[in-house]
C-alpha cells in the first residue's frame, strides 16, 4: 500500500514569503504528526491532528500552523519565513485512534526539504 | 522536560563487527522508548519499540535494552553490514502527559567493507 507522500520534496523560498508543505497520510490513518528536523536542534515535534483537530502543539512561534482535512490529508504552513526555518519537515501518519504514542505504529514521510534564501 | 542524548555521535567501523549505540534519558518515567533508523534525505523507518514495562526487544540482528533506572537504553547491531550505514535514532515518550516523543540528535553509523 501508498506510504506517508510528502510534497513537494524541495522547496527554495526568500525570507519573508510564507510557504504550504503537504502531506498525505495512508490510507486509514487519521492522525498526523508534524516534525522540524535541522542539524543544530535535531528532530522536534511540531503539532498532531486527529479528526482534523489538533490535539497537541509543540513549542514554536505562532508563524508555524497547521490543518487537517476530512480526507486526513495535512498542510502545515510557515508565513513570514526566516533563514533559521530552512529545515527538513518530516509528517508522521498512524492508525492509532487514542493518544498513546505507540510510535511503532507511525510512517514517516519522506520529508520536504525547505531552503530560506 | 525531557532530554535525551545520544552517544557517540558518529561511528565508523569495518564490516562484521557487533556494534552498542547508547541513548540516555532525564526523565526516567517513560511510556515507550523507540529506536528509528533515518537514511540520507529519508524519513525515519521504525526498529525496535520497548515499552516501559519491558527490558529488551529483538528484531533480527538488533537487540534494543531498556533500564529506566537508569535512564538509559542501548542498540546493539550484530556482525555489521555496509547496508547499516545511516542514523540511527531514539525517541522517549514521557508517561502521565501529552505523550509527544523527545528524539535525540542521533548516531551517524559508517560501516565499511
Amino acid at each position: 500500500k501508498a506510504g506517508v507522500t510528502q510534497t513537494p520534496r524541495y522547496l527554495i523560498k526568500t525570507r519573508g514569503q510564507q510557504v504550504t508543505l503537504s502531506c498525505s497520510p495512508i490510507s486509514g490513518h487519521r492522525s498526523v504528526s508534524w516534525y522540524q528536523q535541522t542539524p543544530g536542534q535535531g528532530l522536534q515535534f511540531l503539532f498532531e491532528y486527529f479528526s482534523e483537530t489538533q490535539r497537541n502543539k509543540g513549542n514554536f512561534p505562532g508563524r508555524f500552523s497547521g490543518r487537517q482535512f476530512s480526507n486526513s490529508r495535512s498542510e502545515m504552513n510557515v508565513s513570514t519565513l526566516e533563514l533559521g526555518d530552512s529545515a527538513l519537515y518530516l509528517c508522521a501518519s498512524s492508525s492509532r485512534d487514542r493518544a498513546s504514542y505507540f510510535m511503532d505504529g507511525y510512517t514517516f514521510g519522506s520529508g520536504t526539504r525547505l531552503t530560506v534564501v | 522536560k525531557q532530554e535525551v542524548t545520544q552517544i557517540p555521535a558518529a561511528l565508523s567501523v569495518p564490516e562484521g563487527e557487533n556494534l552498542v549505540l547508547n541513548c540516555s534519558f532525564t526523565d526516567s518515567a517513560i511510556y515507550n522508548l523507540q529506536w528509528f533508523r533515518q537514511d540520507p534525505g529519508k524519513g525515519l523507518t521504525s526498529l525496535l519499540l520497548i515499552q516501559s514495562s519491558q527490558r529488551e526487544q529483538t528484531s533480527g540482528r538488533l537487540n534494543a535494552s531498556l533500564d529506566k533506572s537508569s535512564g538509559r537504553s542501548t542498540l546493539y547491531i550484530a556482525a555489521s553490514q555496509p547496508g547499516d550505514s545511516a542514523t540511527y535514532l531514539c525517541a522517549a515518550t514521557a508517561s502521565g502527559g501529552s505523550y509527544i516523543p523527545t528524539f535525540g540528535r542521533g548516531t551517524s553509523l559508517i560501516v565499511h567493507p
